[in-house]
Formats: C-alpha cells, sequence, structure tokens
C-alpha cells in the first residue's frame, strides 16, 4: 500500500525559509513521478512542482517559481520542497502526490504570518 | 483564477444523476488526458478518474469521465449521500508548461 508523510510544516515570518519532506514507502519510489500540491484555507487545489523519476525534469507553478525548488533522494525515497522568500499568500497545507496525484499525503500545514 | 473553468456548485437528490463540467482550451484539456479528483470534507484528495474515462481500482462504476474538444466532464449516476464532496479536474497545460487543477465544483446531495 501506497504511503506517503511529509513534515517540515510549521509557522514562518514573510520572507522567511521553509523545508518541507515527504517519505514514501509501499511502491517503487525511484520508478515515480512526484509532485507538490497545495490547497489554501477554503480554498480549491493548486499544483505547486513537479519532478520526474530521476530528478531530471522538473516543473514549478508561475505562483512558486523562483522562490521553491523541488528535490527528491531515491535511496531515501525521500521528497523534498525548499521554500525561500516565503509569503502571506504561500499560507496552505502542503501534499505530495504520486504520478498524476493517484496517492496522497495527509498534508503538512504552513503558516506564514508576522 | 484558472485556466480551467468549473461550475463552483452543483447539486442532485438521491439517484439522480449529474454531470461537472471542466472547460479549458487547446493548450490543455484540447490537447492532453483529464484527470478527475474527489475531495471528502477534511481529507485528502482521491483520484477518480484518470486518461479521460479510466476508473482506478476501487472506485465505482456509478462514476464515469468523459471529454470532447476542450471540455471534459464527470458523471455520477445513482447520487448518494456519500457523494457530497468537492470535485477536481486536472491537465497538463502545454503553454504553462505544468500542471493545472479546475477551481473545483461543491456537490451537494439534497
Amino acid at each position: 500500500e501506497v504511503h506517503l508523510v511529509e513534515s517540515g510544516g510549521g509557522l514562518v515570518q514573510p520572507g522567511g525559509s521553509l523545508r518541507l519532506s515527504c517519505a514514501a514507502s509501499g511502491f517503487i519510489f525511484s520508478s515515480s513521478e512526484m509532485n507538490w500540491v497545495r490547497q489554501a484555507p477554503g480554498k480549491g487545489l493548486e499544483w505547486v512542482s513537479y519532478i520526474s523519476e530521476s530528478g531530471t525534469a522538473i516543473y514549478y507553478a508561475d505562483s512558486v517559481r523562483g522562490r521553491f525548488t523541488i528535490s527528491r533522494d531515491n535511496a531515501k525515497n525521500s521528497l523534498y520542497l525548499q521554500m525561500n522568500s516565503l509569503r502571506a499568500e504561500d499560507t496552505a497545507v502542503y501534499y505530495c502526490a504520486e504520478g498524476w496525484f493517484g496517492s496522497w499525503g495527509q498534508g503538512t500545514l504552513v503558516t506564514v504570518s508576522s | 483564477q484558472s485556466v480551467l473553468t468549473q461550475p463552483p456548485s452543483a447539486s442532485g437528490t438521491p439517484g439522480q444523476r449529474v454531470t461537472i463540467s471542466c472547460s479549458g482550451s487547446n493548450s490543455n484539456i484540447g490537447d492532453n488526458v483529464v484527470y478527475w479528483y474527489q475531495q471528502l470534507p477534511g481529507t485528502a484528495p482521491k483520484l477518480l478518474i484518470s486518461m479521460n474515462n479510466q476508473r482506478p481500482s476501487g472506485v465505482p462504476d456509478r462514476f464515469s469521465g468523459s471529454k470532447s474538444g476542450t471540455s471534459a466532464s464527470l458523471a455520477i449516476s445513482g447520487l448518494r449521500s456519500e457523494d457530497e464532496a468537492d470535485y477536481y479536474c486536472a491537465v497538463w497545460d502545454d503553454s504553462l508548461s505544468g500542471r493545472v487543477f479546475g477551481g473545483g465544483t461543491k456537490l451537494t446531495v439534497l
């Protein structure tokens, strides 16, 4: 059974940084595309970033490009999201999701506020 | 403001058939496959339909997807109270070089 567990969320001041992690198990992580998706309180889903199986292909939403960096460590079955220059509008639950969002974690809340 | 347009709300009574639309353009729905997701209150989303009309294992055949041109639809037949949820479409957008979600549709079972 696919299991994805996000961690690293919390309260951070505007302009600050945070690194999210996603621990994967129950499937061949190194053969799976991965994504980060976020959902602001009371709002819809927003795709944030994609990384290919080997990490050679990476894409970002316009709203985070230049501030966020997605990466993965296939040896550790882990996905990461480095978030810099955080803004209030980045406040959301951040999910990691496999493939075409076939499996999701439970999410981790990021709150950007002074 | 998403490049994929969904009605913000939909409703139906138990047993009815309801459809939820997802309207896009040639750079997204017109050129790529569509996916649908169900998000029950307080939970993570769940994949409902992949590649326009394929149901993953475990998804009831009451749920079906279709695509025509630059629009897609999710149909739910035999509506049940447990279908009350938010529904999202998603697709790759060639112009944005990224994946996009529709704004979501809140389905109410009356």
